[in-house]
């Protein structure tokens, strides 16, 4: 099956800092991205998405980067605070032509924040 | 909150219990899933119901019996569970393809 990974299992920052948190897959045909946070307790947040058709996406405070050509995702957080601290997850839907939105899911990066 | 409310959220059970989880979403969407997470794992799809209807099943062992008995509610049953099916059960649900998720809290369970 397909894979989707993330190169560091933990990233640690300062407060105020940018965060970069990096994804990467393996099934050229995933047409539609999406990050998720996941705090402590709770189920899976979405944060923002993004489709293959696209190279950056803004939200507030956050950029998702997708490099198509080295299959390579990135979710960077502006001024980062302590609230997001969690584990961030990428995942890809690859399902062409399909009714649902099956999602691989990676493994996740443990983002601290500390002051 | 996501509209995708779970119950119970804790449950500890032995290997001999009979029980079941419970999943409603508020969204209006058309599919439902079941996802495992075990500690330093990748979340496992377990199941997914379309319209109603189980449209994949993920080689999940038979101890695990969804039940779907509309768009809006989701159960999954569990009996005779072994100590590794200890994990945080997350259902979720979506509208149509390439659609996010939204999730909800999980039941954390503990098989003793």
């Amino acid at each position: 099956g397909e894979s989707v990974g993330l190169h560091l299992p933990t990233l640690s920052v300062q407060e105020g800092d940018n965060s970069i948190i990096n994804c990467a897959y393996s099934n050229s045909a995933s047409d539609y991205f999406i990050w998720y946070k996941q705090e402590s307790g709770k189920g899976p947040q979405f944060i923002i998405d993004i489709r293959s058709n696209m190279d950056k996406r803004q939200g507030q405070r956050v950029t998702v980067l997708l490099n198509k050509t080295v299959k390579h995702l990135s979710l960077q957080i502006a001024a980062t605070q302590p609230g997001d601290s969690a584990v961030y997850f990428c995942a890809e839907n690859s399902d062409r032509g399909s009714t649902l939105g099956r999602l691989y899911f990676g493994r996740g990066t443990q983002l601290t924040v500390w002051p | 909150e996501t509209g995708v409310t779970q119950t119970p959220r804790h449950l500890v059970m032995g290997m001999t219990n009979k029980k079941s989880l419970k999943c409603e979403q508020h969204l209006g969407h058309n599919a439902m899933y079941w996802y495992k997470q075990s500690a330093k794992k990748p979340l496992e799809l377990m199941f997914v119901y379309s319209l109603e209807e189980r449209v994949e099943n993920n080689s999940v062992p038979s101890r695990f019996s969804p039940e779907c008995p509309n768009s809006s509610h989701l159960f999954l049953h569990l009996h005779t569970l072994q100590p590794e099916d200890s994990a945080l059960y997350l259902c979720a649900s979506s509208q149509g393809a390439g659609s996010e998720q939204f999730f909800g809290p999980g039941t954390r369970l503990t098989v003793l």
